[in-house]
């Protein structure tokens, strides 16, 4: 079982703000790091899946970091709009369970307009 | 649409009843998944089935019982549930080759309340 933690728990920004959380994971016998995005209702969508340390990456105003000496990874949103409010989950696996994604509870992000 | 799909989507049940939840997922993926998610706990895995042949159990109490006939279809068969069972059930599927993963898929779940 890893422990995966997130923080804060929950999130309200004002549209236009910038906004990031924080993910925490075991470092040792790491393997990959995922962010989903998770709006009420719906599925969980995928949006980074990361595996090496140091690694970036970007989709539209959204991007991830990742630190896997450390064993943490930031969720950045740049000029939060009201469609990004929505929760957003993070999961880490090991090299023997790669197909088990070990959940933290997720940050609750609103958007005010 | 993710191309997993649950039904149903809400489902209220007495103690003594047997339902079962039905995942399809039609994208050629080679292993399916159930999860649960509690009021403020993380999700967590409770089955997986790789290649057909269930691969991980999680020590679930045996009211859950699951059922994966072929590699697009899952089921979660359930009876004497208890009240603490409510929550939301999510299916996944991936890709498995040679070990490693790709594309996990979700679907919306299953709202399941247990009376």
């Amino acid at each position: 079982i890893l422990n995966v933690e997130q923080s804060p728990q929950s999130l309200h920004v004002q549209e236009g703000d910038s906004t990031n959380f924080t993910c925490s994971f075991p470092s040792s016998n790491f393997y990959a790091l995922h962010w989903y995005r998770w709006e009420t209702a719906k599925s969980p969508e995928a949006l980074f899946v990361m595996t090496l340390n140091g690694d970036e990456k970007k989709k539209g105003r959204i991007s991830a970091t990742l630190n896997t000496k450390e064993g943490y990874s930031y969720l950045y949103i740049k000029g939060s709009q009201p469609e990004d409010s929505a929760t957003y989950l993070c999961a880490s696996t090991f090299p023997a369970g790669a197909n088990n994604l070990f959940f933290g509870t997720g940050t609750r992000l609103t958007v005010i307009p | 649409e993710t191309g997993v799909t649950q039904t149903p989507r809400h489902l209220v049940m007495g103690m003594t009843n047997k339902k079962s939840l039905k995942c399809e997922q039609h994208l050629g993926h080679n292993a399916m998944y159930w999860y649960k998610q509690s009021a403020k706990k993380p999700l967590e895995l409770m089955f997986v089935y790789s290649l057909e042949e269930r691969v991980e159990n999680n020590s679930v109490p045996s009211r859950f019982s699951p059922e994966c006939p072929n590699s697009s279809h899952l089921f979660l068969h359930l009876h004497t549930l208890q009240p603490e069972d409510s929550a939301l059930y999510l299916c996944a599927s991936s890709r498995v080759l040679g070990g490693k993963y790709y594309g996990y898929t979700f679907g919306s779940g299953t709202r399941l309340t247990v009376v």
